[in-house]
């Protein structure tokens, strides 16, 4: 089944402006992941957030946790060309930290 | 160099004819898996392993079979590959379980089925 939905399913802005994603979940997990996808390649790892941890910072990404809301949210500050790319939120939950579920990603293009 | 490797990595087969997808990883990882990726599906887990001869079903196992008997090595197996099994299928590795640790993927193997 289906965890994480991810919102908009398509984003497009200029470089240099901000780009935000959000990814709802539907049960409880234990963290949270954000990967990125360039076109039809293998997919790469950008962070992870705990379930007791509400904000995280990786150089120009930052991703907050509400877990009250099941949602999450990544924001790419001054984005750029090379940001373009598919961006997907995956969850592990309850008892299973074997299974990862992968929501339906977001298509980000950044026009220079 | 660290790498997920698959393959083949294109293949085109036809309905019925046994297939298996191999996946191999250098990270002396623990945790494999692999995943199917539809067009508005997103990546849907098939199978996991958390270590040598220890696998279990992800969301989509039906038609797929996998093995682990090393630990670099976890093969796809379509005993009997029908066409809506044609996807691009990704290997993933990790050191340890997938929801506590970085997910290493393979470069995607896409398969049609006719």
């Amino acid at each position: 089944s289906q965890q994480g939905e991810e919102d908009p399913q398509a984003l497009s802005i200029q470089e240099g402006e901000n780009a935000t994603m959000n990814c709802s979940y539907k049960t409880s997990i234990n963290n949270l992941q954000w990967y990125r996808q360039n076109s039809g390649r293998g997919l790469v790892h950008l962070i992870l957030i705990r379930s007791n941890e509400r904000e995280k910072h990786s150089g120009r990404l930052r991703v907050t946790l509400d877990t009250s809301k099941k949602s999450s949210s990544l924001l790419i500050t001054a984005s750029r060309a090379a940001d373009t790319a598919s961006y997907f939120c995956a969850t592990a939950g309850g008892t299973s930290y074997g299974k990862l579920t992968f929501g339906q990603g977001t298509i980000l293009t950044v026009h220079p | 160099e660290a790498q997920v490797t698959q393959n083949p990595r294109y293949l085109i087969t036809v309905t019925g004819k046994k297939l298996t997808v191999t996946c191999s990883q250098n990270m002396n990882h623990e945790y494999m898996s692999w995943y199917r990726q539809d067009p508005g599906l997103g990546l849907r887990q098939i199978y996991y392993s958390m270590n040598v001869e220890v696998t279990d079903k992800g969301d989509v196992p039906e038609g797929y079979k996998v093995s682990r008997k090393e630990k670099r090595n976890f093969p796809l197996i379509l005993e009997s590959p029908s066409p809506n099994q044609t996807s691009l299928y990704f290997c993933a590795s990790s050191k340890g379980l997938a929801g506590v640790n970085e997910q290493f993927f393979g470069p995607g193997t896409r398969l049609t089925v006719l």
